[in-house]
Parts: structure tokens; C-alpha cells; sequence
């Protein structure tokens, strides 16, 4: 079945500093990527998504870019500040028709902290 | 706001009871999709409903069911609890049936089970 595998955290950092949050995953065909981020005490929102190889999805200064050679989907920012300070999850929705890809799988989550 | 609406917000309960977890999904989402959180599992999938019918099942309990009234808002409800239910339990929605442009999520219901 589909799995997602991202680094384990926690991820602490000095604002300003350089961001990367590893994410591979498991999947039959071309499923769709996402991260998404919770923080404290709220649900989870969609940070960014990409639907097909090479596909590069950006918001808010993050990025990731879909690579199919090495099934990745690392998240990058270049300079994190306190308010990202939150729990990041890579997800991937199924590729094939049917009930294959109703669902999105989430990886274990990482906590990352920014200090000032 | 997401516009996905849970209640309630948080919920503590005894040993032995029964529950029910209310979600209105975003204006125009057909699709209401049920997630359990807790430390140990991360995010399992339980169950989605579109357009009142039931889709796909997942890691769900017998313990467990749900429903998507007319109306399109949705109840999950936790019977015979046990202390192992208490986690975050969030309620997404989507427009269509798949998930490749992924969910909009709710705040979340937090269930202590005491």
C-alpha cells in the first residue's frame, strides 16, 4: 500500500536559518503530494501540494518539488522565522481511479521549533 | 477559519460511554472525510461519506460509525469508549470524491476518555 516516511524530528532552529524537512514515500502510478501544517491547537491546512513529477509547489516562502526518480517530495524554506514554528506533514493521495485515491496518507509529522 | 466546523471542541467522558462528534464540511464540499490523531498512530484515516453515502473505510472501530445527513454535515459516533479512544479527531472536506487536490481540515475534537 502507500506510505509516506518523513525525518523525524524534532527540528530546531535559529531564525533565519536554511530549512529542509525529508520526505519519501511508497506509491503504485503518479499520486498526487502535499505538505501540510498544524499548529499549536489547530487542525491541520494545506501548505503546499504538487500533482505531478517535476511539479514545483510553493507558499508562504516553502517549497517542495516532486521527484518520481528518487520518490521525494522534500519541504524547503530559506529563512524560517518563529512563526513557523509548527508540525509538518508530507502526504500523498492515491493515483489510481476507484477507491485507491479517496484518501490521503500523512507521514509521522515533524515538529519544528524556531528560536530567536 | 477553514470553514470546516467541528464540535465540540473538546470532550471528556467515562469508560464505557458513547459520544458523538458533529463536522460541517465547507459551503459547496460534498465530501466529509474522518481522521483519528493521536501520538502513537499519527493521523489514521477512518472513514469518508460523499453526498450522504458512505465511500471508503479505513482503520475504523465496530465501536465506531458515522453518518452525512441531508444537509451534508456529518456525525461520528464513539460507543463502549475506552481509554485508548482519547485522541485529537479531526472531520475534512473536499469538493470531489478523490483527494488529489487535497482537504480542507477542521480545528478538531478532542476526546479525553477517563
Amino acid at each position: 500500500g502507500n506510505s509516506v516516511t518523513q525525518m523525524e524530528g524534532p527540528v530546531t532552529l535559529s531564525e533565519e536559518a536554511f530549512l529542509t524537512i525529508n520526505c519519501t514515500y511508497t506509491a503504485t502510478g503518479y499520486p498526487s503530494l502535499f505538505w501540510y501544517v498544524q499548529y499549536p491547537g489547530e487542525g491541520l491546512q494545506l501548505l503546499l501540494k504538487a500533482t505531478k513529477a517535476d511539479d514545483k509547489g510553493s507558499n508562504k516562502g516553502f517549497e517542495a518539488t516532486y521527484r518520481k526518480e528518487t520518490t521525494s517530495f522534500h519541504l524547503e524554506k530559506g529563512s524560517v522565522q518563529v512563526s513557523d514554528s509548527a508540525v509538518y506533514f508530507c502526504a500523498l493521495s492515491g493515483a489510481g481511479s476507484g477507491g485507491s485515491n479517496y484518501k490521503l496518507t500523512f507521514g509521522k509529522g515533524t515538529l519544528l521549533t524556531v528560536n530567536p | 477559519d477553514s470553514g470546516v466546523t467541528q464540535t465540540p471542541k473538546h470532550l471528556i467522558t467515562a469508560t464505557g460511554q458513547r459520544v458523538t462528534l458533529r463536522c460541517s464540511p465547507r459551503s459547496g464540499d460534498l465530501s466529509v472525510y474522518w481522521y483519528q490523531q493521536s501520538l502513537d498512530q499519527g493521523l489514521q484515516f477512518l472513514i469518508q461519506y460523499y453526498n450522504g453515502e458512505e465511500r471508503a473505510k479505513g482503520n475504523i472501530l465496530e465501536r465506531f460509525s458515522a453518518q452525512q445527513f441531508p444537509d451534508l454535515h456529518s456525525e461520528l459516533n464513539l460507543s463502549s469508549l475506552e481509554l485508548g479512544d482519547s485522541a485529537l479527531y479531526f472531520c475534512a472536506s473536499s469538493v470531489a470524491t478523490a483527494a488529489n487536490y487535497g482537504y480542507t481540515f477542521g480545528s478538531g475534537t478532542r476526546l479525553t476518555v477517563v
